[in-house]
């Protein structure tokens, strides 16, 4: 049973640009959530999705949007790059009555 | 506003010690407080997770000891090894919902 797996695993991108980031959940998995791990800092919560909406919001800009598909893999976009966006994303699937959350290893992305 | 206080911010052990990391949190109304054990160039993996209901859990060298009333809980590693070193981060959050982690503990135990 795979886990969950995030791609690409590293990333650079230049300041201004546009990326998207995605994320396959564990089988059986309905919800997504994302998240920022900077250099040396706990993840910090970006948003949650569920039946293909976003259910919850952390403190980040609206540069920061998401989507889900019916298969319930997901995709982070971050619009307008900046150089404090460069951190580990991490993403993490769970069941939505449940609160065990597996995470995939991230994606390393660099903005130079 | 940090919502969980994660202390030491890094730990050295000997082999076979016990490796103890606290956490504060503020928000009472967390219900699931999760520890997850991070690899360089991993993703966080989940350790082991208590409610407030219940104020210990061990799973193997991992015990959980949980204080409601002081809103503090703790991650106890007994007789550490080497391959314990990693970066621990604690966490909590409301049901199915987010979770927000304190800022990890360095552990390394030396042989």
């Amino acid at each position: 049973d795979a886990g969950v797996t995030q791609s690409p695993t590293h990333l650079i991108k230049t300041r201004g640009q546009q990326v998207t980031l995605r994320c396959s959940p564990k089988s059986g998995h309905d919800t997504v959530s994302w998240y920022q791990q900077a250099l040396g800092q706990g993840p910090q919560f970006i948003f949650q999705y569920y039946e293909e909406e976003e259910r919850q919001r952390g403190n980040f800009p609206d540069r920061f949007s998401g989507h889900q598909f019916p298969n319930y893999s997901s995709e982070l976009n971050v619009n307008a790059l900046l150089l404090g966006d460069s951190a580990l994303y991490l993403c993490a699937s769970s069941l939505t009555q449940g609160d065990e959350a597996f995470f995939g290893q991230g994606t390393r992305l660099t903005v130079v | 506003q940090q919502q969980v206080k994660q202390s030491p911010q890094s730990l050295i052990v000997q082999k076979g010690g016990i490796s103890i990391i606290n956490c504060a949190y503020e928000n009472t109304a967390f219900d699931y407080f999760p520890w997850y054990q991070q690899f360089p160039g991993k993703g966080p993996a989940l350790l082991i997770a208590i409610r407030p209901d219940v104020s210990e859990k061990k799973e193997g060298r991992f015990t959980i000891s949980f204080n409601k009333s002081a809103k503090q809980f703790s991650l106890h590693i007994m007789d550490s090894q080497p391959g314990d070193s990693a970066t621990y981060f604690c966490a909590a959050s409301l049901w199915a919902g987010k979770s927000t982690f304190g800022d990890g503990t360095t552990l390394t135990v030396k042989p």
